[in-house]
């Protein structure tokens, strides 16, 4: 069965402390893998989308990263405005665009 | 330059009710994205529309609920007779068509909250 898993559910930083963000996925062809930033009470933003193993994206303090199993998103010396919730999904080669399997998400909270 | 824009931003319906949906695309976006996202859960894939078509809409209920992305105009989400378990965020998100099939990423809405009473 296709499946996204996030981890941590939640993860807590003091402003300054790095740290990474994982999704692991299980599908049966990997056409793209998609990281997305949801704010409480809004929609999800687009970030990045990583399409083969090796492949590293980077954007302001963020940078994600692809293996044949899962991804990472790594934040660099994290700012409160940087608290929210990560979601990640694939999209399966063979189906419809943009037809995204998301993960539940890491919640993300920057402490000053 | 506005983005997907969905209203309303918040609905309530009484059970037995028809919820209506809406959803205007970025302005040269022809395709259209619903996703429900429940309490405590990821966002599910419901249906993929272009213009005056269904692309896939394998993840929308077999009764109930119906979609469509008219010529002119937003696309609509249509839940009839709602129950109370049809609570939850509905999300619109529109893409680009890319001919050489470099995949355009979505970009969603701010949902609407459908409340169920």
């Amino acid at each position: 069965e296709d499946q996204v898993t996030q981890s941590p559910e939640a993860l807590r930083l003091q402003e300054g402390e790095s740290s990474s963000l994982n999704c692991s996925y299980t599908v049966s062809g990997l056409r793209g893998l998609f990281w997305y930033r949801q704010d409480p009470g809004k929609g999800p933003e687009f970030l990045f989308t990583l399409y083969s193993a090796g492949e590293e994206k980077e954007k302001e303090r963020l940078k994600a990263t692809l293996t044949k199993k899962e991804s990472f998103l790594h934040i660099t010396a994290p700012k409160p405005e940087d608290s929210a919730t990560y979601l990640c999904a694939v999209e399966k080669e063979g189906g419809a665009t943009n037809k995204l399997i998301f993960g539940t998400g890491t919640l993300l909270a920057v402490q000053p | 330059n506005a983005g997907v824009m969905q209203n309303p931003r918040h609905l309530v319906r009484r059970r037995g009710q028809e919820a209506r949906l809406r959803c205007s695309p970025v302005k040269g976006h022809s395709h259209v994205y619903w996703y429900r996202q429940l309490p405590e859960e990821g966002l599910k894939f419901m249906v993929y529309l272009q213009k005056e078509n269904i692309i896939d809409e394998s993840g929308m209920p077999k009764e109930r609920f119906s979609a469509e992305f008219p010529k002119e105009g937003p696309s609509i989400l249509r839940i009839q007779q709602v129950v109370r378990g049809d609570s939850a965020a509905y999300f619109c998100a529109s893409s680009l068509w890319d001919s050489s099939y470099l995949h355009t990423e979505a970009f969603f809405g701010q949902g609407t909250r459908l409340t169920v009473v």
